[in-house]
């Protein structure tokens, strides 16, 4: 079946530090693959997608590129500020079907 | 276009008590996903509604049931509350096969 699995967290890095975050999936067929980032108290917001094989979504500093051959969407920022302290979910959508990974808190210290 | 909206945001009951939560979700999405957040248990998925009809389920007893209106509104209720029903829920409209569109969620605490 379906399902996305995600770095362990928490992640503690200093400001100005590269970031990455890990996410491989197992699908079917040929997902739509979604990063998603929650704030203290909120919901999720969408952060970026991919939505084919080779696609790269980018949205405030954060990319990740949808790797078919390794079934991975890893998430990376070059320069992390104390404002991206939040937790970041990986997700998939195939068909009528959305699955989401375990989410993995990152803190940024100045 | 108006985001997903969901009431109360917060919410204080007693064990044995029930409760209703109420999402609306974006205009012109007629799935609705129900999730229950935890610092232990991370996110998990309740159920997903289309067109007034339950579509999928998550695994979770039937004191959590839901349902959806024709104007695709959705509500979800628990029953007979438990203090590991605390949680925050939130609820996610979307057109498929696209991303789903979260609400702010609605804190419940169980006392």
């Amino acid at each position: 079946g379906n399902s996305v699995t995600q770095m362990e967290g928490p992640v503690t890095l200093s400001e100005e530090a590269f970031l990455t975050i890990n996410c491989t999936y197992t699908a079917t067929g040929y997902p739509s693959l979604f990063w998603y980032v929650q704030y203290p108290g909120e919901g999720l917001q969408l952060l970026l997608k991919a939505t084919k094989a080779d696609d790269k979504g980018s949205n405030k500093g954060f990319e990740a590129t949808y790797r078919k051959e390794t079934t991975s969407f890893h998430l990376e920022k070059g320069s992390v500020q104390v404002s991206d302290s939040a937790v970041y979910f990986c997700a998939l959508s195939e068909g009528n079907q959305f699955y989401f990974g375990t989410g993995t808190s990152l803190t940024v210290i100045p | 276009k108006a985001g997903v909206t969901q009431t109360p945001r917060y919410l204080i009951k007693t064990r044995g008590q029930q409760v209703t939560l109420s999402c609306s979700p974006i205009s012109g999405h007629r799935s609705v996903s129900w999730y229950q957040q935890t610092p232990g248990q991370g996110l998990q998925f309740l159920f997903e509604y289309f067109s007034e009809t339950q579509r999928n389920k998550g695994n979770f007893p039937g004191r959590f049931s839901g349902r959806q209106f024709s104007n695709s509104r959705s509500e979800m209720n628990v029953s007979t509350l438990e203090l590991g029903d605390s949680a925050l829920y939130l609820c996610a409209s979307r057109v498929a096969p696209n991303e789903q569109f979260f609400g702010p969620g609605t804190r419940l605490t169980v006392l």
